[in-house]
């Protein structure tokens, strides 16, 4: 089946620091959307991303589409305590929807 | 708008019982879709249900199973609890859910099995 590669599983960043974290599929994606889940709480839908070599912003956060629609990333600059969480990256295209592990995001005050 | 809502919250079960959670999507939405998330496996998807019909199923035992009623709402019983099924459950509802529906979760209903 459809396999969605995510990395790093962790990250230590210093407050203001950037911050990036990255999904590769083994097949083409017809989209890919992606969650943040706080600690202890659920995931939160940020963004889908549909066409090949998209970019989208949020604020500090920057979501890209690979040109071949098998990798993703998400870029967060100066990184915040508030960004603290787990982001999860989660397939389209494929029968059984697919979430990456998940990069938990510890941000160092 | 009130969002989805997940009972029971938590609960502890022996190995062997059975048990039933709930879940109540946003109004409006037709698709529920139950997922598995554990440390060692991550986000697992269960199944989706769409207007009462199971519209994808995950690669899990048949000792999971769902329904969904005319009111989009879902109910997923697992039976014959084994103690890898202590998990946190979460229940995700989607305006047209399938592959390019954006997911609302729940809060979730934490299970452990002893």
């Amino acid at each position: 089946g459809q396999q969605v590669m995510q990395i790093p599983q962790y990250q230590h960043v210093q407050e203001g620091e950037d911050f990036t974290t990255y999904c590769n599929s083994s097949t083409t994606l017809s989209n890919i959307q992606w969650y943040k889940q706080r600690p202890g709480g659920h995931p939160v839908f940020l963004i889908q991303l549909v066409k090949s070599g998209e970019v989208k912003k949020q604020k500090r956060l920057t979501f890209q589409f690979g040109e071949a629609k098998k990798n993703s990333s998400l870029h967060i600059t100066a990184t915040q305590t508030t960004d603290v969480g787990t982001y999860f990256c989660k397939s389209g295209g494929s029968y059984i929807p697919t979430f990456g592990r998940g990069t938990s995001l510890i941000v160092h005050p | 708008k009130a969002g989805v809502t997940q009972t029971p919250r938590y609960l502890i079960k022996t190995r062997g019982q059975q048990v039933t959670l709930s879940c109540s999507p946003i109004s409006g939405h037709r698709s529920v879709s139950w997922y598995q998330q554990t440390p060692g496996q991550g986000l697992q998807f269960l199944f989706e249900y769409f207007s009462e019909t199971q519209r994808n199923k995950g690669n899990f035992p048949g000792r999971f199973s769902g329904r969904q009623f005319s009111n989009s709402r879902s109910e997923m019983n697992v039976s014959t609890l084994e103690l890898g099924d202590s998990a946190l459950y979460l229940c995700a509802s989607s305006l047209v859910g399938g592959e390019a529906g954006e997911l609302f979760f729940g809060e979730g209903s934490r299970l452990t099995v002893l």
